[in-house]
């Protein structure tokens, strides 16, 4: 079992719709959820953060935890072309004073007009 | 600006040959790491360090080797043992701190390394 799993996609959406994205994790320990962004070619950029579960939501995007089942999604309103990119889901886990962030492999997400 | 810079951005290597690349940055940021990724993949940890002189192997440490003599860097060494070492290398920082935005990850602008 891999620590953080995602649906590798790809996944489409027409524009305007609603995507979402999902991701399981194993280790109940895990302190902190992020959700990154990554254009072909390019670094990861932050799309969100998630410390406690429940909804968080910033503009068009909500991050939903749940800790008891391991599984944190993102949201995605109003899809526009330009969220055409790969979803990586990214998990602390708390190794004593350190923090071990690791990744899922990754979602797909392509905006069809 | 605060950033984090990597450099080389290309390289290339011979089989057998041991590289370095360089990661340093001016955010004041207690933990860094490293990671490599592969075509159409997720990123993996290759080591991280949450203070000077302390570091920790991630999961896929063989072949690699780091370390952490001053807080701004954190050079990673790719070593003639790393079988299949072609991929894109990504280092990162984050605030160690509690609170909003701990552990947000700062991402390089990453180092393409080709193996001939």
């Amino acid at each position: 079992q891999k620590e953080v799993e995602q649906n590798s996609g790809p996944l489409s959406v027409p524009e305007g719709a609603i995507a979402s994205l999902n991701c399981t994790y194993s280790d109940r320990g895990s302190q902190s959820f992020f959700w990154y962004r990554q254009y072909s070619g390019k670094s990861p950029e932050l799309i969100m953060s998630i410390y406690s579960n429940g909804d968080k939501e910033d503009g068009r995007f909500t991050a939903q935890l749940n800790k008891a089942s391991q599984y944190v999604s993102l949201l995605i309103r109003d899809s526009q072309p330009s969220d055409s990119a790969t979803y990586l889901c990214a998990v602390n886990q708390k190794r004593s004073s350190a923090s071990k962030i690791i990744f899922g492999s990754g979602t797909r997400l392509s905006i069809r007009p | 600006d605060g950033g984090i810079t990597q450099s080389p951005k290309y390289l290339f290597r011979k089989e057998g040959q041991n590289v370095t690349l360089s990661c340093e940055q001016n955010l004041n940021h207690d933990a860094m790491y490293w990671y490599r990724q592969d075509p159409g993949q997720g990123l993996r940890l290759i080591y991280y360090s949450q203070i000077v002189n302390d570091f920790q192997k991630g999961d896929i440490a063989e072949g690699y080797s780091v370390s952490r003599e001053k807080k701004e860097s954190f050079p990673l060494t790719v070593t003639s043992a790393q079988k299949n070492p072609t991929a894109f290398y990504l280092c990162a920082s984050a605030s160690g701190t509690g609170g909003a935005g701990a552990n947000v990850l700062t991402f390089g602008a990453g180092s393409r390394l080709t193996v001939l």
